[in-house]
Parts: structure tokens; sequence; C-alpha cells
């Protein structure tokens, strides 16, 4: 079982929609969330960080965290085309809050005008 | 405010040639980490450190790979005699200890091996 899961899309979704996407962890021990997003050829950005279970909301975008189900998403309300990009879920290392991130793939997300 | 500067952008390098690049973390930022990142796939750590020390080496970092960050500030991430399983978009982040572990990421640099 790999440590951070993610579907990897593409998602399609048309302009104004919500985008929803998922992933899973499998370690207890991690404390600290974070989704990022790379456009193509480009680095991953941080977009959101999440630490307690519930929601978190900064414009358009909420991210969810369930601890009890290992589950972290990514909503993204009134979906753009430039909001097409491949958003990375990221789980800090176990028991180390500060060492190293463990990347899912990645979801790929296009948004169709 | 000034974010993690990567050097060069693009190399390309022959076979068992060595090759080394440079990152320049976010000036208050005390954590450095390099990660590696093929196509299709999420970034995989390679090391980092805290200050000048390195905390900790991934198994993927075999002997031809050497992390240095002398004096906390910048790092350099040398490869030697590289192989075409080498080439890859290699990323630099740093943090703030206090800052639970956000990562910043520079632009990369895109390694190619031929």
């Amino acid at each position: 079982q790999k440590e951070v899961e993610q579907n990897s899309g593409p998602l399609s979704v048309p302009e104004g929609a919500i985008a929803s996407l998922n992933c899973t962890y499998s370690d207890r021990g991690s404390q600290s969330f974070f989704w990022y997003r790379q456009y193509s050829g480009k680095s991953p950005e941080l977009i959101m960080s999440i630490y307690s279970n519930g929601d978190k909301e900064d414009g358009r975008f909420t991210a969810q965290l369930n601890k009890a189900s290992q589950y972290v998403s990514l909503l993204i309300r009134d979906s753009q085309p430039s909001d097409s990009a491949t958003y990375l879920c990221a789980v800090n290392e176990p028991y180390n809050q500060g060492g190293k991130l463990i990347f899912g793939q990645g979801t790929e997300l296009s948004v169709k005008p | 405010d000034t974010g993690v500067s990567q050097n060069p952008r693009h190399k390309i390098t022959k076979r068992g040639q060595n090759v080394t690049f440079r990152c320049d973390p976010i000036s208050e930022h005390n954590r450095l980490y390099w990660y590696r990142q093929t196509l299709g796939q999420g970034p995989e750590f390679l090391t980092y450190f805290q200050n000048e020390a390195q905390l900790e080496k991934s198994r993927l970092l075999s002997d031809r790979f050497s992390a240095e960050r002398p004096k906390g500030s910048f790092s350099t991430l040398e490869i030697q005699r590289t192989e075409q399983g080498d080439s890859a978009m290699y990323l630099c982040a740093s943090s703030r200890r206090d800052r639970n572990n956000e990562q910043f990421f520079g632009p990369g640099t895109r390694l190619t091996v031929l």
C-alpha cells in the first residue's frame, strides 16, 4: 500500500462547478497535511495546509481533514480554467513534524470553459 | 519577499559526467530539502538539512549523490558519474522550524542525461 494515495485522474469539471480532490494516507502518526498545485513544467506551489480535523477555508479553496478515516480532501468552488493543473497531496513524515513530506502521485484537474 | 532560487534551471549532460546544482532558500528558513520528481509522479524525498546539519538521507540517494549546506545557507547537490536514470526535475524546498513544516519550493533544475 502506498503511503499517500490519490486518483491520478484526469478529473474534468465544467467552469463554475465544484472540483473535489481526494487523498488517503496510511500512517496515523502524520500530523500535517498539505495541498500543492503544480502547473505543467513548473514546480509545486503550496495552496493549503491543514492540521486539525474539520474544514479550513481560504477563498475558493476548502481543505477537509478526517484523521479517523485517514482522509484529506480539497474542494475548489467556482472552478476556473486557470485551476487546470495537477494537485499534489502531501503528508509529513510520521512522528517527525519537521521532516520530509510524502507526496501522492497527484490528480490532474481539467476545467472546461 | 524573495522565494527559493535554484541554478541552473536546465542542465543537459552526457552519461558519466558530474553535475552540481545550487539552491538558495528563503532567507529566514533554517530547513532545506531536496526532492526529485519524474514525469507523472509526485516529488520523492532525497535529503534535508536543519541549518548546516544533514539530518536525513533517503535510500534513493546512492553514493553517487552528495549534498552539502555549508554555513547553513545555500545548499549544493552533486551527482557523480551521471546515469540516464538520473534524468528528472530536482526540486529544492525550504521551511521555517516554527511554521509546521510548510515547505516552499524553488523552480527546480531539470536534468537531462544523454
